[in-house]
This record gives structure tokens, sequence and C-alpha cells, in this order.
């Protein structure tokens, strides 16, 4: 199986900064990567697709890049509502992994 | 709107079994595949199955294969989870989600439009 291996764990950060999460993956997954945002008690929600399109109704301040290996996701100017656990699914081959998550907390 | 609602979690026994269900509205059932994911408490998602559109073709992760059945019906627009033989270590919160092919050009699929989850608790 495909090993995601997701960094930081958590990060803490004040509104309006910019932040970077990062997935590796163990072996070439292309393009095939998944970015999901999970709030407290919530479903996860899509935010990235294919590593860097954004899903139908995600706010632009979201951002991923990366293919091959090596992808991040960067939140920019963070808003109050974006202090969540982010995780990243690789969806190249089965079985489907997910990273470990990224919490971001409130400085 | 398009939605997911789980149920038929609870608390059961080790080695006892328990069949979740996951019913979809708002979208043509039929033309898509369906995915159970899970989470333990406090721990990060993991994706436990996948059934393909016309539920001709089924994956599990190794660690309940033999033990879980995914399937669904139709008839009734809904996915299910038959969990047999369960363990400690099955205790979660277990999520559907629908496997949306988003991109234009090529095919691309991933889980967009996810239910709220039921949690499975085993527990002697």
């Amino acid at each position: 199986a495909i090993q995601m291996t997701q960094s930081p764990s958590s990060l803490s950060a004040s509104v309006g900064d910019t932040v970077s999460i990062t997935c590796r993956a163990s072996q070439d997954i292309a393009n095939d990567l998944g970015w999901y945002q999970q709030k407290p008690g919530k479903a996860p929600k899509l935010l990235i697709y294919a590593a860097s399109t954004l899903q139908s109704g995600v706010p632009s301040r979201f951002s991923g890049s990366g293919s091959g290996t090596d992808f991040t996701l960067t939140i920019s100017s963070l808003l109050p509502e974006d202090f969540a656990t982010y995780s990243c699914l690789q969806n190249y081959n089965y079985p489907l992994t997910f990273g470990g998550g990224t919490k971001v907390e409130i400085k | 709107q398009e939605q997911l609602v789980e149920s038929g979690g609870g608390v059961v026994q080790p080695g006892r079994s328990l069949r979740l269900s996951c019913e979809a509205s708002g979208f043509t059932f039929s033309s898509y595949g369906l995915h159970w994911v899970r989470q333990a408490p406090g721990k990060g998602l993991e994706w436990v199955a996948v059934i393909s559109d016309d539920g001709n073709n089924k994956l599990l992760v190794d660690s309940v294969k033999g033990r879980f059945t995914i399937f669904r019906d139709k008839s009734k627009n809904t996915l299910y989870l038959q969990m047999n033989r369960l363990r400690h270590e099955d205790t979660a919160v277990y999520y559907c989600a629908r496997e949306g092919n988003l991109c234009i050009t090529e095919t691309c699929y991933y889980m967009d439009v996810w239910g709220k989850g039921t949690t499975v608790t085993v527990s002697s």
C-alpha cells in the first residue's frame, strides 16, 4: 500500500497568516491526490482534487500544488472558519490511503 | 440536494455483527461508485471499501477482508456495509461517500459527497 506522510501533524497560526501543509507519497502517484478539510464532529469536505484543482464552491485562498511524490496545500489569509484538520488522500491505486492529518489551530 | 445519510451504528460486542446503511438522495444512485471510510476516535481517516456503480466490482482494505462485505440495492438507493466478526479496532465513525468523476478531459474519481457518519463501538 502507498504510504502518505503528512506534515506537520499540527500547527498554530493567526487569522490572516498563510500556512502550508505537505504530503509525501511513498511512490510516484502522478497528480492523483486530493485534500480534505474536516471540522470536529463533521464529515470531511473535498477542497482540492487532481493535486491542484479547486473543488466547486471552495474559496480561492486554498490552493494545491505538486506531482509525483510531493504535494502541498496552501491556505492564504487564514479566516476563522479555516481552523480545522486537513488530510490528503492518494487516489492512485487501491487501497486508497490518507495522510495522518494536520490540525490547524488558532495561535 | 445531493445527500447521503448513514444509519445502523451502535454498540456491539466483539465477534458480533452489524449492518450499516447509507441512503442516497438528490442524485442518480446507479451512476456513481460509493465508498466507506472510517475514523477511529482521535485518529485519522481510513478507507474501508468501494463498490462500483453497477455493484459488480468491490474492493476492501486488507484489515476487513473476509469479515466485511459491501453491497448496494438500487431499488432502495442504499449502500450497505455488512460487518461480521467485529473487533475492538473496528470502533470508529463510519462515513459513506460518493465517488464523483470531477475532471473534464480525463477520468478522475474523488469522494465528493459525504454523509455525516454513523458511530460503531465494539465493546464487551
